[in-house]
């Protein structure tokens, strides 16, 4: 079957640095999207990795290693505004975006 | 208007009864889908269109249908209201479902009781 892994809940201090791991498996796999989602809002497009190493954008950086089934959300510099739930999202071989139950993150000032 | 929209914002429904859920989009997207969002469970697909005219069953299509008569609309019909369906709903697009790169573009979602 296919299955997302991220932890529910994530706490963080302001101006720190938090990673946010996703372990997945899928039937195929076609890239790996991040969507951030504040509470009551729609989610929003992160980062789109479908190679292998780092991506960097700004204060946010996705990871991506497919022989490890494996991902990881990394921000720097915390800010308030970056308390959201973080959503993990997996394309199988059908070019279905499988979603994760995300992780919510709350910052501490 | 701009992206995609989606109405009402909210409502209360008796259960037994019809409702239809809209969504429109003016991104000229090939791709539509629809979402139920629910606490700890994260966003489960009920159903999608690669592309106007066609439609497929996502992971819960159950006591939900859709229809795809053009490309900018994308309506969810709930034919009789079970209090199970109480939710929040996001309908999304994207350029293409047959694609590597598809981001998809969500609405500002549908919050549905149903007593």
């Amino acid at each position: 079957g296919q299955n997302i892994d991220q932890p529910t809940e994530m706490t963080a201090t302001e101006g720190a640095i938090v990673q946010i791991n996703c372990t997945y498996q899928t039937s195929g796999f076609n890239g790996l999207f991040w969507y951030q989602q504040h509470a009551g809002e729609a989610p929003t497009f992160l980062s789109y990795n479908v190679l292998d190493g780092l991506e960097e954008k700004g204060r946010f950086s996705s990871f991506l290693s497919r022989s490890k089934g494996y991902s990881y959300l990394l921000l720097k510099e915390l800010q308030m505004k970056d308390s959201a739930s973080y959503l993990c999202g997996p394309l199988d071989s059908n070019y279905q975006l499988i979603w994760g139950a995300g992780t919510k993150l709350i910052i501490k000032p | 208007i701009a992206g995609i929209t989606q109405a009402p914002t909210s409502q209360i429904l008796a259960a037994g009864r019809r409702m239809t859920l809209r969504c429109t989009q003016d991104m000229r997207h090939n791709a539509m889908y629809w979402y139920r969002q629910d606490l700890g469970l994260g966003l489960r697909l009920i159903h999608y269109s690669n592309t106007a005219g066609t439609t497929g069953k996502g992971e819960v299509p159950d006591g939900y249908s859709v229809s795809r008569a053009n490309t900018d609309d994308f309506p969810l019909t709930l034919a009789s209201a079970v209090p199970s369906q109480t939710s929040v709903y996001f309908c999304a697009s994207s350029d293409s479902s047959l694609s590597s790169y598809n981001e998809q573009f969500f609405g500002p979602g549908t919050r549905l009781t149903v007593l």
